[in-house]
């Protein structure tokens, strides 16, 4: 299987941040990677797929980019809202395994 | 608007078994595959199964290969989860999921979840 791994795993920023998270693949994937945001209690909210398009609806402050095995998730100016945690997956192939997850915390 | 509605979670002891549905609602259903993807208390997500469009390609992590079978009526627009064999390590909240294509992709809708604790 292929293994996703993000760091770091806890960030903490302010409000009006610039924020970078990071995805590792263990081997290529191309440009199969989604991005997802999770607030307690709720279900996963797709942020963006094939590492750089924009779900719709999503604040353009929200941005992907990378391919191969190295991804990058880039929140522009930190609104209150992001405080969450932020997780990727890869759809490469079967299992489509996600990364650890990243908390954005109110510093 | 995509709905999906996750049902059937409980309590259920070692060794025993327990089926989730997922009502859908909102989008072709036979146009895509459905997944379920599991939270356990406090930790990461894990995707646990796929099961294409027209129900013919199931896919399964290796660690409920074997113990759980996913289905789906396209008549009904249901997904189903039978999980048998069950152990405390599956103990998780299991969402159900559409994927953005036929045969498998990225999830762009989800359901709230269903909470499954196993238990003696």
């Amino acid at each position: 299987d292929i293994q996703m791994t993000q760091s770091p795993s806890t960030l903490s920023a302010s409000v009006g941040d610039r924020v970078t998270i990071t995805c590792r693949a263990s081997q290529s994937i191309s440009s199969w990677l989604a991005w997802y945001q999770q607030k307690p209690g709720k279900a996963p909210k797709l942020l963006i797929y094939e590492a750089s398009s924009l779900e719709g609806g999503v604040p353009s402050r929200f941005s992907g980019s990378g391919s191969g095995t190295e991804f990058t998730l880039t929140i522009s100016s930190l609104q209150p809202d992001d405080f969450a945690t932020y997780y990727c997956q890869q759809y490469h192939s079967y299992s489509y395994t996600f990364g650890q997850g990243t908390k954005l915390e109110i510093k | 608007e995509v709905q999906l509605a996750e049902s059937g979670g409980g309590l259920v002891q070692p060794r025993g078994s327990l089926s989730l549905s997922c009502a859908a609602s909102g989008f072709t259903f036979d146009s895509f595959a459905m997944a379920w993807v599991r939270q356990t208390p406090g930790k990461g997500l894990e995707w646990v199964s796929t099961i294409s469009g027209g129900g013919v390609s199931t896919y399964y992590a290796d660690s409920v290969k074997g113990r759980f079978t996913v289905s789906r009526d396209n008549s009904r627009n249901m997904l189903h989860l039978q999980m048998n064999d069950l152990r405390a390590e599956d103990t998780a909240v299991y969402f159900c999921a559409k994927e953005n294509h036929l045969s498998g992709s990225y999830s762009d809708s989800w359901g709230q979840g269903a909470l499954v604790t196993v238990s003696s």
